[in-house]
């Protein structure tokens, strides 16, 4: 039974472009969560989803990050236009329906803005 | 505004003793705590867990101790090996999200 898979590893961007990173929830997972960990910092929730559905975005920035969950294929956390300081690690995590202390972390996709 | 608290960076402790890792928090209604464990370049991984009507957790060498009217809780690990040097995040439970502490590194020395 594969982990959570997230792609790419790692992805750089200059200033302005579009970030597009991707999460496969392990099999049988239905529920997905994603973390931004800035350096020398924990991981920070952003937002969690259920196929087709965002059940809680309060950790999500109002402006650039969007995330979508379809009925078919990966988790996509977009970021637009992208600045220096969205540098992170971008981690997905994916459960099944309750208790939160059984998500599974992917090994995250490391993001470097130019 | 940090609802956990993880004041120690680092920790070094000899292998075979005992390594003990700290966490603060201050929002009573949290429902369980959390013990990750992460090395470079991985996503967390999970350790061990208490709920917030437990005290102790144990499990293997591991042992999770929570003092809720300190609000208060603690890791130790015994014996300490060579490969839990890692960072230890604690966290906690609010509905659906975790939140986590600063994470603590901890180096067992030969």
């Amino acid at each position: 039974n594969a982990g959570v898979m997230q792609n790419p590893r790692h992805l750089v961007r200059r200033r302005g472009q579009e970030a597009r990173l991707r999460c496969s929830p392990m099999k049988g997972h239905s529920h997905v969560y994603w973390y931004r960990q800035l350096p020398e910092e924990g991981l920070k929730f952003m937002v969690y989803l259920q196929k087709e559905n965002i059940i809680d975005e309060s950790g999500m920035p109002k402006e650039r990050f969007s995330a979508e969950f379809p009925k078919e294929g990966p988790s996509i956390l977009r970021i637009q236009q992208v600045v220096r300081g969205d540098s992170a690690a971008y981690f997905c995590a994916s459960s099944p329906p309750r208790p939160a202390e059984t998500q599974y972390f992917g090994p995250g996709t490391r993001l470097l803005v130019l | 505004d940090q609802q956990v608290k993880q004041n120690s960076p680092s920790l070094s402790v000899q292998e075979g003793r005992i390594s003990i890792l700290n966490c603060d928090y201050t929002n009573s209604m949290f429902d369980y705590f959390l013990w990750y464990k992460k090395y470079p370049a991985e996503g967390p991984t999970f350790l061990i867990s208490i709920s917030s009507i437990k005290d102790k957790n144990e499990d293997g060498r591991f042992t999770v101790f929570l003092n809720k009217s300190a609000k208060h809780l603690s890791l130790h690990i015994v014996p300490s090996q060579p490969g839990d040097s890692a960072v230890y995040f604690c966290a906690a439970t609010e509905t659906d999200k975790i939140i986590f502490g600063k994470g603590t590194r901890l180096h067992i020395l030969p």
